[in-house]
């Protein structure tokens, strides 16, 4: 089945750091283009961060408000999109979703709060 | 960074038909923009309806087509139902980033 699934979601405290992973299966990760979005509650969707597929050059893109704290990577051999977050702010706490072009995953939630 | 504008609610008949729009602060929307549209019912994760403009991904019904409308993407919905009542997001992509725009809430009354 072709599927994605977050972990790694949780409780963090202001100024602290996690890192959410995105598993695939059913396809290889490094051939598509993939992203993270998150949502916080009761609003609508941002767009994190992406990757580049493997062939385009596996180059990354962070939104404004995350770039120079937030990382996507991607590690072939566990076919595994991560989002490294550091220095999280309370206005970070969101559930947070890989998505390639057509396929989502169930979301991951995040919480900061001291 | 460019900001994208969508209706923020929009109310249809069933068995109506009804044109959702996202705009660009930048200006017309292309196809260089590779709009996508995404349904989001409560409590579920959002899923892809229309992606690159016009492509509809599989699971999407008929009734629902993407195109581009005086300068910006659109979302039509053809013989609404009532399962369509749901949050429409669109996604455009610009050079180094994507912006959501903020979502209608679409009511099938």
């Amino acid at each position: 089945e072709v599927q994605l699934v977050e972990s790694g979601g949780g409780l963090v405290k202001p100024g602290g750091s996690l890192t959410l992973s995105c598993a695939a299966s059913g396809f290889t990760l490094n051939n598509v283009w993939i992203n993270w979005v998150r949502q916080a509650p009761g609003k609508g969707l941002e767009w994190v961060g992406r990757i580049k597929s493997k062939s385009d050059g596996g180059t990354t893109d962070h939104a404004a408000p995350v770039k120079g704290r937030f990382t996507v990577s991607r590690d072939d051999s566990k076919n595994t999109l991560f989002l490294q977050m550091n220095s999280l702010k309370t206005e970070d706490a969101a559930v947070y979703y890989c998505t390639t072009k057509t396929l989502w995953g169930q979301g991951t939630l995040v919480t900061v709060s001291s | 960074q460019a900001v994208v504008t969508q209706e923020p609610s929009l109310t249809v008949s069933p068995g109506g038909t009804v044109t959702l729009t996202c705009a660009s602060s930048t200006g017309a929307v292309t196809s260089a923009h590779y709009a996508y549209w995404f349904q989001q019912k409560p409590g579920q994760a959002p899923r892809t309806l229309i992606y690159e403009t016009t492509n509809k991904h599989s699971w999407a019904p008929a009734r629902f087509s993407g195109s581009l409308l005086g300068g910006k993407a659109a979302l039509t919905l053809s013989g609404a139902q009532p399962e369509d009542e749901a949050d429409y997001y669109c996604l455009l992509s610009y050079s180094g980033a994507r912006v959501f725009g903020g979502g209608t809430k679409l009511t099938v009354l």
